[in-house]
């Protein structure tokens, strides 16, 4: 069945750094979804990629799915101790699977 | 609205009771589903609904069930509960099956001892 896998698990940065988190899938996507979860809350939806090679932005937040609709990044640009939490994606090819989510630190 | 509503927030059960984890969302939504969050897994897909009386399982179905009586509820239910069932769990819901965001509730931490 579909896969998306997701990498790095955890990240710890320094306030002012940037992130990224990959997720690539075993098959083609029809779509897929960010969220993010702030310790302790529940995930919430930031934002969705369909189109091939689309690039989405979001104040610091830059989004990207890829030419083969296989993986997607989301990057952020000089974290802040806000950003901090763990960001999953979902795919949905099907049937919808998330990745296992990368848990962000940020240290002051 | 209130959007999706999760009940209890915590649970201790012992080995072997039965708990029903609620869930109710007002936004109409037709698709209905619950996930268990467990660290380093994810998010993994217990059960799902794409409408009222309509219910399919998901990746982890062993050891609960669900039904769909309504558009509004989509209660877990947990026969005999296990230790390896601690965990967090969340219902979530979104208006289609497909191309469409996931609206979470607050979650339940649930122990088994």
């Amino acid at each position: 069945g579909q896969q998306v896998m997701q990498i790095p698990q955890y990240q710890h940065v320094q306030e002012g750094e940037d992130f990224t988190t990959y997720c690539n899938s075993s098959t083609t996507l029809s779509n897929i979804q960010w969220y993010k979860q702030r310790p302790g809350g529940h995930p919430v939806f930031l934002i969705q990629l369909v189109k091939s090679g689309e690039v989405k932005k979001q104040k610091r937040l830059t989004f990207q799915f890829g030419e083969a609709k296989k993986n997607s990044s989301l990057h952020i640009t000089a974290t802040q101790t806000t950003d901090v939490g763990t960001y999953f994606c979902e795919g949905w090819n099907n049937d919808m699977r998330f990745g296992a989510g990368t848990r962000l630190t940020v240290k002051p | 609205n209130a959007g999706v509503t999760q009940t209890p927030k915590f649970q201790v059960l012992k080995t072997g009771q039965s708990m029903t984890l609620q869930c109710a969302q007002d936004m109409n939504h037709e698709y209905m589903s619950w996930y268990r969050q467990d660290p380093g897994m994810g998010l993994r897909l217990i059960h799902y609904s794409v409408g009222a009386g309509i219910t399919d399982q998901g990746e982890v179905p062993n050891g609960y069930n669900v039904s769909r009586s309504t558009t509004e509820d989509f209660p877990l239910r947990l026969l005999s509960a296990a230790p390896s069932q601690t965990s967090v769990y969340f219902c979530a819901s979104r208006r289609t099956g497909r191309n469409e965001k996931l609206f979470f509730g607050s979650g339940t931490q649930l122990s088994v001892l």
